[in-house]
């Protein structure tokens, strides 16, 4: 499974857009990309994913670079709730592993 | 979105005791699924991966007889940590790979504290 590199940190205000970066450089043709959250001692949500288009659902939206090697989530009003570590992952869809970097832990400060 | 339960949701035991976590899936089959650990202030780290029918299979550097897998359904398979030490102390969270949806869903996460 091709890695991904995120920031370790970030901080938003409560409100505002929450815009998370994700380097995959190195994405194969057939691989998603995946983001998750995880809120302190709780098992990961699932957020949000997509192969090349932009994809919107109810939590979040997802814009993939025409060239996939990046992304980004954005959570259009964060909230206190949104308060976690976000992790992208790539991996095929079918039978592919979910392999978890360090992801980015978003603070959210009212 | 898709319900998948641990139990217990947190466990204390004695040094060289063992314990068994159990993972269901309450509203749909499975086809694979997984094991993670996460140590304090760290990722997860996937330790395996089953079949339902079939024997797990083991990433590099976990034990296969120290944490004994059993995938006996498409809704349940269950986690042993047999004989276990302080430094099994751990996160555990299992994970549903759906057969209809192709997505992975997780637990809650049960909570080891080996004393």
């Amino acid at each position: 499974d091709a890695k991904t590199t995120q920031p370790t940190s970030m901080d938003c205000a409560e409100g505002r857009a929450a815009n998370l970066p994700c380097n995959h450089s190195t994405i194969s043709g057939n691989e998603y990309v995946y983001w998750y959250r995880q809120i302190h001692s709780q098992g990961p949500q699932y957020i949000i994913h997509g192969l090349k288009n932009n994809e919107t659902n109810e939590m979040a939206s997802l814009i993939i670079t025409e060239d996939r090697k990046s992304s980004t989530l954005i959570l259009p009003h964060a909230t206190l709730r949104d308060t976690a570590v976000y992790y992208c992952i790539v991996r095929v869809r079918q039978g592919g592993k979910l392999i978890f970097g360090q992801g980015t832990e978003l603070s959210v400060k009212p | 979105g898709a319900v998948v339960s641990q139990h217990p949701s947190w466990v204390i035991c004695k040094s060289g005791t063992s314990v068994k976590i159990e993972c269901r899936s309450l509203d749909f089959q499975a086809t694979t699924m997984f094991w993670y650990r996460q140590f304090p202030k760290q990722s997860l780290m996937l330790m395996a991966t089953s079949n339902e029918g079939s024997k797990a299979t083991y990433e590099q550097g976990v034990e296969k007889d120290k944490f004994l897998i059993n995938h006996a359904s498409l809704t349940l398979s269950t986690l042993t940590v047999t004989s276990a030490h302080p430094e099994d102390s751990s996160f555990y969270i299992c994970s549903f790979f759906a057969r209809d949806s192709y997505e992975q869903y997780f637990g809650p996460g049960t909570r080891l504290t080996v004393t």
